[in-house]
């Protein structure tokens, strides 16, 4: 069984720019939650899909967006970069009636 | 507003040295708490699901343990591969499946 994968492992942007994130949901698994985790500090919910639609948002603007395919695989996309949204992004996916969350390796975001 | 609150920030034993970590919560309506570990540059690894007062589960060199207040989580004679950022997250049965975590603490192991 595979577990949860991300693309890319590292990206570097410029502020100002927009960029998409990349998760593979472990086989299986149908609900889809992303956090964001900025260094020395614990993951922040962002958002979770479940069955293509968002199911529940944490406190974060608008410009942060994202799908879910029916395969499970989702994307978070990131619009008009901060410096502050440096930071390693975290997939995280769930199987249908249990509340544990397994995580990916994450992706690292730089903003220059 | 759930907050989870883990101490101490880092902890630094001896190979052998049996030891606690502590992590206290505020939620409305918990749902589960869940003790991750995670590497240098790594996705959080999952290790236990606590769901009641009095509730307790073990893995190897780890127990976790559950009040209405707080959770802890022994290391028995830890080894250096123990080294790790150990997480606490909790899930209010409010707010859907998010999961609020704590800063982490970060284990250090010598031999």
């Amino acid at each position: 069984e595979t577990g949860v994968t991300q693309s890319p492992t590292h990206l570097i942007k410029t502020r100002g720019q927009q960029v998409t994130l990349r998760c593979s949901s472990q086989s299986g698994h149908n609900t889809v939650s992303w956090y964001q985790q900025a260094l020395g500090q614990g993951p922040q919910f962002i958002f979770q899909y479940y069955r293509e639609e968002e199911n529940g948002r944490g406190n974060f603007p608008p410009r942060f967006s994202g799908l879910q395919f029916p395969n499970y695989s989702s994307e978070l996309n990131v619009n008009a970069l901060e410096l502050d949204d440096s930071a390693l992004y975290l997939c995280a996916s769930s199987p249908l009636g249990y509340n544990e969350q397994f995580f990916g390796p994450g992706t690292r975001l730089t903003v220059l | 507003e759930d907050q989870v609150t883990q101490s101490p920030e880092a902890l630094r034993l001896q190979e052998g040295e049996s030891s606690s970590l502590n992590c206290s919560y505020t939620v409305s309506g918990l749902r589960g708490l869940f003790w991750y570990r995670q590497d240098p540059g790594k996705g959080p690894e999952f290790l236990f699901t606590l769901y009641s007062a009095g509730e307790e589960k073990e893995k190897e060199r780890l127990k976790a343990t559950l009040t209405k207040k707080e959770s802890f989580l022994h290391i028995t004679a830890p080894k250096p591969e123990d080294s790790a950022t150990y997480l606490c997250a909790v899930q209010d049965g409010e707010y859907g499946n998010k999961l609020v975590f704590g800063a982490g603490t970060i284990l250090r192991v010598k031999s």
